[in-house]
């Protein structure tokens, strides 16, 4: 069945160093969400990306989908402490329906 | 209002123990989700409602049922559960499909 996988598991980085996590996919998407989920909380929405090669900022981050839709990244620029929590790629089993797979997901340390 | 309000926030109940979950939102959504999510896991698709109606159920064990009395309403009908069936439950809400979801904070569920 369909796969969605995130590299790395796990990051710990120095605040104020920059930090990327992957999201590959088994399948073509249609489009790709992303998600933060803070320890102890639940997951909230950041983006969805939904063109080809389409790039996307959030003040500090950076989402890209990849040119074959079968990828996609996160990237953030100077963490800080508020970063920390794990970020989930998710991807819809089936074009055109409510089955979104979520990523194994990456989990951010900042060290102060 | 831009929140999905779950109840209760934490649940112990023992393996003969009836309960049930509940979930509102008043956004306005027409497609609302369960999902199960174990620690350091991404969050699993137990069901979809979409337009109040059962759309996907992702062979989940007769033990949990949903229900959708209304389009604001989500409840999970708990009954006979295991102790591995302890975890964070989650709804969700979103407009419809390809759109991002919004959760509540979770049901934090341990089954003794």
């Amino acid at each position: 069945g369909q796969q969605v996988m995130q590299i790395p598991q796990y990051q710990h980085v120095q605040e104020g160093e920059d930090f990327t996590t992957y999201c590959n996919s088994s399948t073509t998407l249609s489009n790709i969400q992303w998600y933060k989920q803070r320890p102890g909380g639940h997951p909230v929405f950041l983006i969805q990306l939904v063109k080809s090669g389409e790039v996307k900022k959030q003040k500090r981050l950076t989402f890209q989908f990849g040119e074959a839709k079968k990828n996609s990244s996160l990237h953030i620029t100077a963490t800080q402490t508020t970063d920390v929590g794990t970020y989930f790629c998710a991807g819809p089993k089936d074009a055109g329906t409510y089955k979104y797979i979520f990523g194994t997901g990456t989990r951010l340390k900042v060290l102060a | 209002d831009t929140e999905v309000t779950q109840t209760p926030k934490h649940l112990v109940m023992g393996m003969t123990n009836k309960k049930s979950l509940k979930c509102e939102q008043h956004m306005g959504h027409r497609a609302m989700y369960w999902y199960k999510q174990k620690a350091k896991k991404p969050p699993e698709l137990m069901f979809v409602y979409s337009y109040e109606k059962l759309s996907i159920n992702e062979s989940v064990p007769s033990r949990f049922s949903p229900e959708c009395p209304n389009s604001s309403l989500l409840n999970l009908h708990l009954h006979a559960l295991q102790p591995e069936d302890s975890a964070l439950y989650l709804c969700a809400s979103s407009q419809r499909d390809n759109y991002g979801y919004t959760f509540g904070s979770g049901t934090r569920l341990t089954v003794v």
